[in-house]
């Protein structure tokens, strides 16, 4: 049971280049995130969507947009990337019942030169 | 403006002591607290988690303790190990979790041997 995968795992980007980030998972949720992690920092939410066919920002969404493909896929892209998007982006999931914990995939180390 | 308050950033204890993480929110609105493990290299992964109609909560050597009317909860360690050692995150949110977390900065905690 693989729960949430991310591709790819690591990226170089120069300044201005475009780029998307994969998310799946198996469990059969209906609400999948997107969070980037700086060092300090935490955990920030990006983007979340709550079921298929709905998207909604969350508290850094500047400079990034998503797309909910179907009930397994959520993808992030960066259109035309900063060195301040330089980061490690987490992807999860949950059931989007109340009270359930979100399972998070291993993330996405980027880099923008 | 950061919403949930985490201390302290780092913390160096003693094989078979109790660490201690505190987390102080200011946002009334929240009602599911939980609290997440990474190691390095990993996504997070919750621990436990609690609501705020419960003063305390256990899950094996994890205790969460909540205060409502102090807007903080804490995280104890019972006879901490060395595979303990990991960063953990606070978070809280909205309507049970289901529209994202907001993750405190986390606390870098290792347990010497």
């Amino acid at each position: 049971n693989a729960g949430v995968t991310q591709t790819p795992k690591f990226q170089v980007l120069k300044t201005g280049q475009s780029m998307t980030l994969q998310c799946a998972q198996d469990m059969n949720h209906n609400s999948m995130y997107w969070y980037r992690q700086d060092p300090g920092m935490g955990l920030r939410l990006i983007y979340y969507s709550a079921s298929e066919g709905t998207t909604d920002k969350g508290e850094v969404p500047n400079g990034y947009n998503v797309s909910r493909l179907n009930k397994r896929e959520f993808s992030l892209r960066l259109e035309s990337a900063a060195p301040s998007q330089t980061s490690v982006y987490f992807c999860a999931s949950n059931t989007g019942y109340s009270n359930q914990p979100q399972h998070f995939g291993d993330g996405t180390r980027l880099s923008i030169l | 403006q950061q919403q949930v308050k985490q201390s302290p950033q780092s913390l160096i204890v003693q094989k078979g002591g109790i660490p201690i993480i505190n987390c102080a929110y200011e946002n009334t609105a929240f009602d599911y607290f939980p609290w997440y493990q990474q190691f390095p290299g990993k996504g997070p992964a919750l621990l436990i988690a609690i609501r705020p109609d419960v003063s305390e909560k256990k899950e094996g050597r994890f205790t969460i303790s909540f205060n409502k009317s102090a807007k903080q909860f804490s995280l104890h360690i019972m006879d901490s190990q060395p595979g303990d050692s990991a960063t953990y995150f606070c978070a809280a949110s909205k309507g049970g979790g289901a529209d994202g977390l907001t993750f405190g900065k986390g606390t870098h905690l290792i347990i010497q041997p």
